[in-house]
């Protein structure tokens, strides 16, 4: 069990570019989350997925994003044409759910986007 | 949107007092977690606490649950340096977390 990875670890890009980031979960989890963190703020959801099915997307994700799980294993976020706006942490999470009242979720080390 | 407010913001201590931490929310909860950030890191989860407990351990962590007033609190005892951090209470009204806004620990030596 190696814990949740992300790639990359930091992206700089321009205004205008897409970028794409991959979150490869804990094995044998069915769920993976997707959250942005701006600084100074707690982090906010985004988009969640139990095997390959999107199940829940947040209001702040917008056209501009999509997020896939292909496979129901390792999932990818695109951010197309990026905005200064979209400077942020991007964290993964990933649980096995079991039981509502005791799901955990396990964090990678996120991706730190930014947009000149 | 950020379910609710931890309070205090920022704490300083030394090193071997302890620190206390609140957080309130707005929603009923499934259950209510406490995760460690470090600076620029990802989350660490530290505890859980049902929406039927009242109040739970861990090695130095202490938890509160009040669901009638919708907030927990947080007690690290005999705080160490290391336990210099961001701390985020989470609650889970459905599957998602909502986090609060975070109090910054700084422990001094």
């Amino acid at each position: 069990d190696t814990g949740v990875s992300q790639d990359p670890r930091h992206k700089i890009t321009k205004r205008g570019q897409n970028v794409t980031f991959r979150c490869d979960p804990i094995s044998e989890h069915n769920r993976l989350y997707w959250y942005r963190q701006t600084l100074g703020q707690g982090p906010e959801f985004l988009t969640y997925f139990q095997n390959e099915a999107q199940l829940e997307k947040s209001r702040l994700l917008s056209d501009r994003f999509s997020a896939e799980r292909p496979k129901g294993s390792f999932s990818t976020l695109e951010i197309q044409r990026t905005e200064q706006g979209d400077s942020a942490m991007y964290l993964c999470a990933s649980s096995f759910l079991a039981d509502t009242s005791t799901d955990t979720q396990y964090f990678g080390p996120g991706t730190r986007l930014t947009v000149l | 949107s950020q379910q609710g407010e931890e309070d205090p913001q920022a704490l300083s201590i030394q090193e071997g007092e302890n620190a206390t931490m609140n957080c309130s929310y707005k929603t009923s909860i499934n259950n209510l977690q406490w995760y460690r950030q470090n600076s620029g890191r990802g989350l660490v989860h530290l505890i859980l606490i049902r929406s039927n407990e009242r109040e739970k351990h861990s090695g130095r962590l202490r938890v509160t649950l009040d669901t009638s007033k919708k907030s927990s609190s947080l007690l690290i005892t005999a705080s160490r340096a290391a336990d210099t951090a961001s701390y985020f209470c989470a609650t889970v009204p459905t599957d998602k977390l909502i986090f609060g806004t975070g109090t910054r620990l700084q422990v001094f030596p």
